[in-house]
């Protein structure tokens, strides 16, 4: 069946460092791939996603392109803020074989930012 | 306005008792979810229905039992409470879940109910 997996956490880097967080997917069809973020105390909303294969999506400074030559969906920020400590989810929605698409989460990725 | 409302916030409970969460979600959806996470953050889908009827049944104790009185709303009941259920609670919703139209398959999340059984 479809799986997504990230790197582990936890990630702490310092305010103004670049971001990777790297996700690998595997999927019987053709995927949308997601970023969730979610906050302390809070649940989990969408940042980014990409329908179909070289898309890129981007908001908030981070961004993410869909390779399927590589079955990635990395995300990554230039310049990261202590404000975007979090916990970040890669996901994948595919239809596999029955009349609905099918949402699977990666495990979560943490991310610590200090000054 | 709250997109997914979800009541209560916090549930502190013994060991044996039934408990119901509520979720509601005024977004116009046709499908909604209930998700747990666990000390870890690992998020698992439990269950998910479309137009108020049970899609995705994952392999969840049948003291968890998901009602959908109309397609707005989606309550978890849970009976005979076990330790192991101490865990955050998120109900989502998503346009729909059909096959085809990844535009639609967005989840909007409520903010979770934190349950802990002592």
């Amino acid at each position: 069946g479809d799986s997504v997996t990230q790197m582990e956490g936890p990630v702490t880097l310092s305010e103004e460092a670049f971001l990777t967080i790297n996700c690998t997917y595997t999927a019987t069809g053709y995927p949308s791939l997601f970023w969730y973020v979610q906050y302390p105390g809070e649940g989990l909303q969408l940042l980014l996603k990409a329908t179909k294969a070289d898309d890129k999506g981007s908001n908030k400074g981070f961004e993410a392109t869909y390779r399927k030559e590589t079955t990635s969906f990395h995300l990554e920020k230039g310049s990261v803020q202590v404000s975007d400590s979090a916990v970040y989810f890669c996901a994948l929605s595919d239809q596999e074989g029955t009349s609905y698409d099918k949402v699977i989460f990666g495990p979560g990725t943490s991310l610590s930012v200090i000054p | 306005d709250t997109a997914v409302s979800q009541t209560p916030k916090y549930l502190v409970t013994q060991m044996g008792n039934d408990k119901s969460i509520k979720c509601e979600q005024n977004l116009g959806h046709d499908t909604m979810y209930w998700y747990k996470q666990d000390s870890k953050k690992f998020l698992k889908i439990m269950f998910s229905y479309n137009n108020k009827e049970l899609i995705i049944n994952e392999t969840v104790p049948n003291r968890f039992s998901p009602k959908s009185p109309d397609k707005a709303h989606l309550n978890l009941h849970i009976n005979s409470l076990e330790l192991g259920d101490s865990a955050v609670y998120f109900c989502a919703s998503s346009q729909d879940m059909l096959a085809g139209d990844p535009s639609t398959d967005t989840q909007y999340f409520g903010p979770g109910t934190r349950l802990t059984v002592l």
